[in-house]
């Protein structure tokens, strides 16, 4: 079975804290995505990753960054937490386009 | 620009009648459409897929989809609904990225 691991299930962090979501993929796949979801508005995508060191732009991409060093781990960085940015984050990883497969998802709370 | 519209926020049936989710899409070449249920408080299930060939698509759980592509539709049934079906369903379109419906809820009564 896939197994996309997210490192925090639930987080609680202070506005302006830099927050690290780690996310880590089992199955060797190329592309990697990280989407938040918000009740009436569904998935977002924030970014998502091709390849080691690629990364494009998603539909809410500001205030958040990410990294691909290596071709299983896939970081979401809040570079300065708002309370906007409380949300449920999912991680994903897929063959190119192919099913795409979900960690359990981690809540962060920004008080 | 692809994309999938679910119309309807809430379905309601009861146990043992028959559930159909819907979905529409917009895409501008072959669509790979998708169906996800997501249980409280955890990440997405993949439920099934149409990528090409026979317009009916059997996945997990007893679960169904109809490709209509002169409908532009793709929506997802089940002949007899139990009550653990009870979740939030999206309906997913991938291009090169997957993009998701707002989601349905689903609420089957005993």
């Amino acid at each position: 079975d896939v197994k996309v691991t997210q490192s925090s299930r639930y987080l609680v962090k202070r506005t302006g804290e830099k927050v690290f979501l780690e996310c880590v993929q089992d199955m060797d796949h190329e592309n990697m995505f990280w989407y938040r979801q918000d009740p009436g508005l569904g998935l977002r995508l924030i970014y998502f990753s091709y390849d080691v060191k690629m990364k494009e732009k998603g539909d809410i991409p500001e205030g958040y960054s990410v990294s691909r060093e290596k071709k299983e781990r896939f970081s979401l960085i809040l570079e300065s937490a708002s309370t906007n940015q409380t949300s449920m984050y999912l991680c994903a990883s897929s063959p190119p386009v192919n099913t795409i497969y979900f960690g359990e998802g981690s809540w962060l709370t920004v008080v | 620009a692809q994309s999938v519209a679910q119309p309807e926020d809430q379905v309601n049936v009861a146990e043992g009648n028959p559930l159909t989710v819907k979905c529409t899409y917009s895409v501008s070449g072959n669509p790979y459409l998708f169906w996800y249920v997501q249980y409280p408080n955890r990440g997405l299930q993949f439920l099934l897929k149409y990528i090409t060939g026979d317009n009916l698509v059997k996945g997990s759980y007893g679960f169904e989809a109809e490709f209509n592509k002169s409908q532009t539709s793709f929506h997802l049934k089940k002949p007899s609904a139990l009550v653990s079906d009870s979740a939030l369903y999206f309906c997913a379109v991938n291009d090169y990225k997957l993009s998701f419906g707002a989601g349905t809820t689903v609420t089957v009564r005993a």
